[in-house]
């Protein structure tokens, strides 16, 4: 079975620190998918990256960053000078791959709220 | 890229009615979509997947009859959820397999 650990529940920071998010993950899969999504209080699923089980390379996009580790089976996501509309939910989310009949079904972790104050 | 549009994104209804919920992938076929539920401060569980032109294959817990999904062309899954009550109250949300491709919700209140 598959299984997405998000540790953090809540962090709280001050408007441009950086902050990390950390997620673990668990597979018995050799192909699979990482995914990070932000939740804001409006509710919809706003997707920021996808990163496939082969490709461990750092990537970053303007104020975000993921570290995927796969020996660690960690996936931590980074937002420098944090500001306030990062305020959000942030799910880390597993989905199988390839051409079994589960692939694209996604496993979530619990999530984890983000308040960044003024 | 794929895109899958889901509506209503709000729907309030009264207890005892049913209300339907539309997925549909608007520039590719998807055979395989997911539906998930997202109850307040939860995280989001898969209900159901849903497959073209076959019966739906239900999470443990997540009673057929009371969420009937219905996939009956390439491009639209449909949930209904029926009898509504306010437990049922929450947040539904499908994806399609390709493309790993997510609706943008529908938050659902039952009075």
């Amino acid at each position: 079975a598959q299984k997405v650990t998000q540790a953090q529940t809540e962090i709280s920071v001050v408007e441009k620190e950086d902050v990390t998010l950390d997620c673990v993950y668990e597979t018995r899969d050799t192909t699979y998918y990482l995914f990070w999504y932000k939740q804001p209080p409006s509710g919809e699923l706003v997707f920021l990256i996808r990163r496939n089980s082969f490709d461990e390379q750092n990537e970053i996009s303007g104020r975000y960053s993921w570290n995927f580790q796969k020996s660690t089976s960690s996936f931590n996501f980074t937002i420098t000078a944090s500001q306030v509309v990062d305020s959000a939910v942030y799910f880390c989310a597993l989905s199988e791959a390839g051409y079994n009949t589960n692939a694209g079904k996604s496993t979530f972790g619990d999530g984890t709220t983000l308040t960044v104050k003024p | 890229g794929a895109v899958v549009s889901q509506h209503p994104s709000r729907v309030i209804c009264k207890s005892g009615t049913s209300v339907k919920i539309e997925c549909r992938s608007l520039d590719f076929q998807a055979t395989t979509m997911f539906w998930y539920r997202q109850f307040p401060k939860q995280s989001l569980m898969l209900m159901a997947t849903s497959n073209e032109g076959s019966k739906a294959t239900y999470e443990q817990g997540v009673e057929k009859d009371k969420f009937l999904i219905n996939h009956a062309s390439l491009t639209l899954s449909t949930l209904t959820v029926t009898s509504a009550h306010p437990e049922d109250s929450s947040f539904y949300i499908c994806s399609a397999a390709y493309g790993y491709t997510f609706g943008s919700g529908t938050r659902l209140t039952v009075v």
